[in-house]
């Protein structure tokens, strides 16, 4: 079982909608999580940080985190084409000296 | 406040040859980490420097890769002699305090080719 895992895409919205990232991770001990996002070419650039069970909140952001089913996702509310990159999700080791990343999923948004 | 640069942004070499990235983070950070994305696969992490320290270096592929970080600053990733599988992109990061305490800043990466 993969670490952390991702569904590659690519995830199409139409413009204005909500798009829904979803990620889920194998260690239980596993404690902050990190969403970054990353256009092509380009660096990943952190959205979002999560470390408590329940959603949080950012503009139109929004991560979600259940560690019982050992589940986070990203929620982007009125989708723009802007939007459109590769969704990484990322884990902190145990140790907390690196995070672990999913392959990425690809968001399309179209106007 | 300038990001992390990596240089260069691009590099083809060849089997058997030897090429040095090079990272400089951001002005302040005393945390530098390096990852690697091979092709089609999860971007991994390679090692940690706290100053000039290694801090974790579990991720380091196998002895052909080196990096050093003299006087806690820029940091270089040497590969010697490189293989076709050393193929990727390689970013560096770096942070104010280690995580999970302070956002990595990544770098844009270098584009690694062996052929």
């Amino acid at each position: 079982q993969k670490e952390v895992e991702q569904n590659s895409g690519p995830l199409s919205v139409p413009e204005g909608a909500i798009a829904s990232l979803n990620c889920t991770y194998s260690d239980r001990g596993s404690q902050s999580f990190f969403w970054y996002r990353q256009y092509s070419g380009k660096s990943p650039e952190l959205i979002m940080s999560i470390y408590s069970n329940g959603d949080k909140e950012d503009g139109r952001f929004t991560a979600q985190l259940n560690k019982a089913s050992q589940y986070v996702s990203l929620l982007i509310r009125d989708s723009q084409p802007s939007d459109s990159a590769t969704y990484l999700c990322a884990v902190a080791n145990q140790a907390g000296t690196a995070l672990i990343f999913g392959k990425g999923t690809t968001l399309s948004v179209s106007s | 406040e300038a990001g992390v640069t990596q240089f260069p942004s691009h590099s083809v070499i060849e089997k058997g040859q030897t090429v040095t990235l090079r990272c400089d983070p951001i002005s302040g950070h005393d945390n530098l980490y390096w990852y690697r994305r091979v092709m089609g696969k999860e971007i991994k992490f390679l090692l940690h420097f706290v100053k000039e320290s290694k801090q974790d270096e579990s991720g380091m592929p196998n002895n052909r890769f080196l990096a050093e970080r003299t006087g806690g600053t820029y940091s270089t990733l040497k590969v010697q002699p490189a293989e076709l599988e050393d193929s990727g992109v390689y970013f560096c990061a770096s942070s104010q305090a280690p995580l999970p305490n302070s956002p990595l800043h990544f770098g844009n990466g270098t584009r690694l080719t062996v052929t």
